[in-house]
């Protein structure tokens, strides 16, 4: 059975400070991540997409990947109240499925 | 340039009864992959339309089933409805190559079973 697992929180961090989220999986074949950002009530909105080991940066996100360990991550800097939300990790599988955690509830404290 | 549009966005059915969620997806996306959500967690596949055929399927079964149009919009039927069935379900549209396989979803239908 393919998983991907993320702590379920809730994560408090404090404003202005950096919030780390992690995920891991388990199909060693896998080889395109996905971070999405849910807030309640709404659809998931893909905010960054990674697909070789190292840092990809897009504003104040920063998505790391590191194959070896099966581990993924998405550092939010600044951190605002408006990205508390709840952020799933999705990991396309050797067999091309989207296989997705159950999410990392953030709240960002003023 | 139209995102991924879902209707209804929210629907109240009786145990028994059987619906049907469209999909339209987002301008020039071929792939159509419809999502159940539960509270609390993350989406579960259903399954994803290419061309007009059911291309990969999850753990769900044959109460629910599918369609894409020649449009590549798609709809999801689900027969006999159950209580578990109350959720959020989720659209989601890609590109089949060259999209670097991202989704992209629709608002969500949310359907409550009674």
């Amino acid at each position: 059975q393919k998983e991907v697992e993320q702590n379920s929180g809730p994560l408090s961090v404090p404003e202005g400070a950096i919030a780390s989220l992690n995920c891991t999986y388990s199909d060693r074949g896998s080889q395109s991540f996905f971070w999405y950002r849910q807030y309640s009530g709404k659809s998931p909105e893909l905010i960054m997409s990674i697909y070789s080991n190292g840092d990809k940066e897009d504003g104040r996100f920063t998505a790391q990947l590191n194959k070896a360990s099966q581990y993924v991550s998405l550092l939010i800097r600044d951190s605002q109240p408006s990205d508390s939300a709840t952020y799933l990790c999705a990991v396309l599988d050797s067999n091309y499925q989207l296989i997705w955690g159950a999410g990392t509830k953030l709240i960002i404290k003023p | 340039d139209a995102g991924v549009t879902q209707s209804p966005t929210h629907l109240i059915k009786t145990r028994g009864q059987q619906v049907t969620l469209r999909c339209s997806p987002k301008s020039g996306h071929d792939t159509v992959s419809w999502y159940q959500q539960a509270l609390g967690q993350g989406p579960q596949f259903i399954f994803q339309y290419y061309e007009e055929e059911e291309r990969q399927r999850g753990n769900f079964p044959d109460r629910f089933s599918g369609h894409q149009f020649p449009n590549y919009s798609s709809e999801l039927n689900v027969n006999a409805l159950l209580l578990g069935d109350s959720a959020l379900y989720l659209c989601a549209s890609s590109l089949a190559y060259g999209g670097a396989y991202e989704q992209y979803f629709g608002p969500g239908t949310r359907l409550t079973v009674t």
